[in-house]
């Protein structure tokens, strides 16, 4: 069964400096998601990716993060300054058409550890 | 937006208990989707199931949409059962919104 890829699997960064996260989701999909879970909580929407673009994001994805397909396989999310808030654990998801109609298929996260 | 409620918050059984898990949702969706996760954090996806009834091994599911909730039921349920179950929801377009989660334990 196809899976969605994320790298690392756990990170440990130093409070202020610049993370980027890396997801491979699956080849024929064209819908790219990434969520984050605080330690303990709810899993939270952070931002969704079509065609190159951002199609909606929530108001935890500020100005300190970003998100990009620089090639034809990996997407990434980027903060900039991690803060000690930021620590949680990071999902990458995809799919295969809008409005997960078919579900999407979560990679099996990413932790992080801001220190 | 859509709110998810799951109940019960925490579930106590004996191994070999069955269990039921519940998931209520706002509004109409178009994605309905039960996912286990394990000790290790990762998101297992158990059921993607907008409508309908679905069985796999000793896990089955079914959600009635025109009311609105989904249930999650475990026979026999084995100590590697425990975890957090969570229910996400998607209406026509775009993001899920996932529930708090049940938190289940299983005890030997």
């Amino acid at each position: 069964e196809p899976e969605v890829t994320q790298t690392p699997s756990h990170q440990v960064t130093q409070m202020g400096q610049e993370v980027i996260l890396r997801c491979v989701p699956i080849s024929n999909h064209l819908y790219f998601y990434w969520y984050r879970q605080i330690l303990g909580q709810k899993v939270e929407f952070l931002v969704s990716f079509y065609n190159n673009e951002i199609s909606e994001k929530s108001e935890i994805f500020d100005d300190q993060f970003s998100v990009e397909r620089p090639d034809g396989s990996n997407f990434t999310l980027k903060i900039r300054s991690t803060k000690l808030e930021d620590s949680a654990m990071y999902f990458c998801a995809s799919s295969a058409i809008k409005g997960p109609r078919y579900g999407y298929t979560f990679g099996s996260g990413t932790r992080l550890t801001v220190v | 937006g859509i709110q998810v409620e799951q109940s019960p918050p925490d579930l106590i059984l004996q191994e070999g208990a069955n269990s039921t898990l519940r998931c209520n949702f706002s509004d109409s969706v178009n994605n309905l989707q039960w996912f286990h996760q394990n000790p290790w954090g990762q998101l297992i996806n158990l059921f993607y199931i907008p409508s309908g009834t679905k069985q796999n091994g000793r896990l089955s599911a079914t959600t009635v949409a025109t009311e609105r909730y989904s249930l999650l039921y475990i026979s026999s349920s084995q100590t590697t059962d425990s975890g957090v179950y969570f229910c996400a929801v998607a209406p026509n377009a775009g993001k899920s919104t996932f529930g708090d989660g049940t938190t289940l334990t299983v005890k030997p």
